[in-house]
């Protein structure tokens, strides 16, 4: 399968612990977007990687969250002391360069429940 | 700042009988526009997009939209749903963030019900 992996695709966890959560994207994108999902809302952008280079940054992207992309491959999405209100569907996408706007390919996503 | 709104959160049709989704959007410049799909629990696919040029689009699975930039409006289509249509729609645009990029700003979704 080529198309943008995540990993785990389920994740609960107590209040206060760290999750990490993995994306891989098609192999020849070099753009990497990161969202959220919460119940009865689309997408809401988080941040944006071209290469490694993390470009942008949501309002909504708290100091408790952190993305990686070390390599410009795979991206990492670390939240700290997570809390109730992050539990929400973890999106990742990827996209060719060469346009400033393409079409993104999304995972399937990291659904994320917070006891 | 741009936005999306889908003012249908449900409809429900019939099998086989003909679809339309509504999308206004909202933003200064030539907006690039999507319609995804997203089956519960899963990611979302792309069904069609709009760049530039016609103004008709077709996509995959028998959908079409159609650009109204009078009515900053990006309708989805189908003439004739199936059950496995059934699944929730988004919306999008795509806009240029502060780095010389783009992001995606999607409306809050339609959920598509099929009935027998």
């Amino acid at each position: 399968d080529t198309g943008v992996s995540q990993d785990p695709r389920h994740k609960i966890t107590k209040r206060g612990q760290n999750v990490t959560f993995r994306c891989d994207p098609i192999s020849e994108h070099n753009r990497l977007y990161w969202y959220r999902q919460t119940l009865g809302q689309g997408p809401e952008f988080l941040t944006y990687f071209q290469n490694e280079a993390q470009l942008e940054k949501s309002r909504l992207l708290s100091d408790r969250f952190s993305a990686e992309r070390p390599k410009g491959s795979f991206s990492t999405l670390e939240i700290q002391r997570t809390e109730q209100g992050d539990s929400a569907m973890y999106l990742c996408a990827s996209s060719f360069s060469g346009r400033s706007v393409n079409e993104q390919f999304f995972g399937p996503g990291t659904r994320l429940t917070v006891l | 700042a741009q936005s999306v709104t889908q003012p249908d959160i449900h409809i429900t049709v019939s099998e086989g009988a003909s679809l339309e989704l509504r999308c206004n959007y909202s933003y200064g410049a030539t907006p690039y526009l999507f319609w995804y799909v997203q089956s519960p629990g899963q990611g979302l696919q792309l069904l069609l997009k709009y760049f530039s040029g016609d103004t008709l689009v077709q996509g995959i699975k028998g959908f079409e939209a159609e650009f109204k930039r009078s009515q900053s409006s990006f309708n989805l289509r189908k003439p004739s749903v199936h059950w496995s249509d059934a699944a929730e729609y988004f919306c999008a645009v795509g806009a240029l963030m502060n780095s010389g990029y783009s992001t995606l700003t999607f409306g809050k979704g339609t959920m598509l019900l099929v009935s027998p």
